[in-house]
Formats: structure tokens, sequence, C-alpha cells
């Protein structure tokens, strides 16, 4: 039940593409396309932005997209936007009913 | 409206026991995974416990097995985290977290959080 490995921090400035990876293992990330994105804010819940890898559930922006390749999840947001700086959070199934985070990542925009 | 309110956080000693609860509505409880997902401060998101829809099965964090049992009474719409022997550790903002149905693969509603602090 290893954390899933993101970087700390990713910063662009306003309509730039950012991506934050997403960096699991086969035992998870790569066995399972079971990978969701939930982005917080201070002090608030988090919230599902993408889920199975690449679906993003209604209402949610379509700057935002998932994707991945081998163990490694990726999220990128399109035409970065201010109300985007938030924390960023991934999740994999981990096998035998357990679920396992990343770090997080700290978007900052410029 | 989905609704999931936790309450039961508090300040507690080390190795002293605490039980949370999380009230739900808006949907039909017993036909959804739910699950305990906790935050300490400044840190990121650790998922805790879940339990399947009739309560049959449960699965824990490494950490917390033997320590935490989650369980919840379809019968009052509501899920419940026991704590027992807590850590300095174990202090964090603990979510409430409901996966949806029929495809429980991840968490689509949270509350808003209880302040559980372990401390002397």
């Amino acid at each position: 039940q290893s954390a899933l490995t993101q970087p700390a921090s990713v910063s662009g400035s306003p309509g730039q593409s950012i991506a934050i990876s997403c960096i699991g293992t086969s035992r998870d990330v790569g066995n399972y396309k079971l990978v969701s994105w939930y982005q917080q804010y201070p002090g608030k819940a988090p919230k599902v932005i993408i889920s199975d890898d690449t679906k993003r559930p209604s209402g949610v922006s379509d700057r935002f997209s998932g994707s991945k390749s081998g163990n490694t999840a990726s999220l990128t947001i399109s035409g970065l936007q201010a109300e985007d700086e938030a924390d960023y959070y991934c999740c994999s199934f981990a096998g035998s009913g357990t679920w396992v985070f990343g770090g997080g990542t700290k978007v900052t925009v410029l | 409206e989905v609704q999931l309110v936790e309450s039961g956080g508090g300040l507690v000693q080390p190795g002293g026991s605490l039980r949370l609860s999380c009230a739900a509505s808006g949907f039909t409880f017993t036909t959804f995974w739910m699950a305990w997902v906790r935050q300490a401060p400044g840190k990121g998101l650790e998922w805790v416990a879940n339990i399947q829809p009739d309560g049959t099965a449960q699965y824990y964090l490494d950490s917390v097995k033997g320590r935490f049992t989650i369980s919840r009474d379809n019968a009052k719409d509501s899920l419940y985290l026991q704590m027992i022997s807590l850590r300095a550790e174990d202090t964090a903002v603990y979510y409430c977290a409901r996966y949806p149905s029929p495809n429980p693969y991840y968490f689509d509603y949270w509350g808003q959080g209880a302040l559980v602090t372990v401390s002397s």
C-alpha cells in the first residue's frame, strides 16, 4: 500500500496546458483501468474530475482530461484558468478491496 | 440532494478511542459501497477503509488493521468508524465518501470531514 508518486507542484500561465503525472506499479495503476483524479481547494472536500482512467463525470469541464500508459497515469489541464489553482490527487484501485492515493500536486497559475 | 455529514471528531489522548459517524441522505444508502478517507494536516489524502452495501465485507489500510473497524447501519442510513489504540499519526480530517453504483470505482460524493486530533 505505497502511495502513488506525483510531482509536488506544477505551475503554468493562464491559457497554457499543464500535465500532472501519477506513477504507480503493475499492482495498481498498471493492472486496472481504475485511476481517478480529484481536485481539492483549501479547507474543502475533494471533487472527482476524472474516473476510470479517462472518463469525465457530468458537469466537469472538458479542459480536464486523463490518460494512462503502463504504470503512469496523467491529468492534463488545458486552457489553464485562475480557478484551476488547487491541489490534485490521483487514486487507483490496488487489489483486494484496497485503494491508494498519490501524494498530491499543487497547481499554481502564474 | 446527496448529503454526507460526519460527526464524532475531537481531541483524544494517545491510546484512546473514538467513534466517527456519517449520516447519509438523498440516496438509497443500502445500495452503495462507502468509505473513510483521511487527510493529515497539510498532507495528502489516504484511503482508510471501505465496506460493501450489505456490510458483509470490509477492507482496511494496513496501518489501521486491528485498530479501526468500519461498519454501517442500513436502517439508519449511517456509516461508522470505530477507532481504538489511537496514535499521533492518526491525527487527520476524516472524510466519509461514497462510491457510485453500480460501478464502485471512484468516490463521487464526500462529506465535509471530521477532525480527529490525537495528542496528550
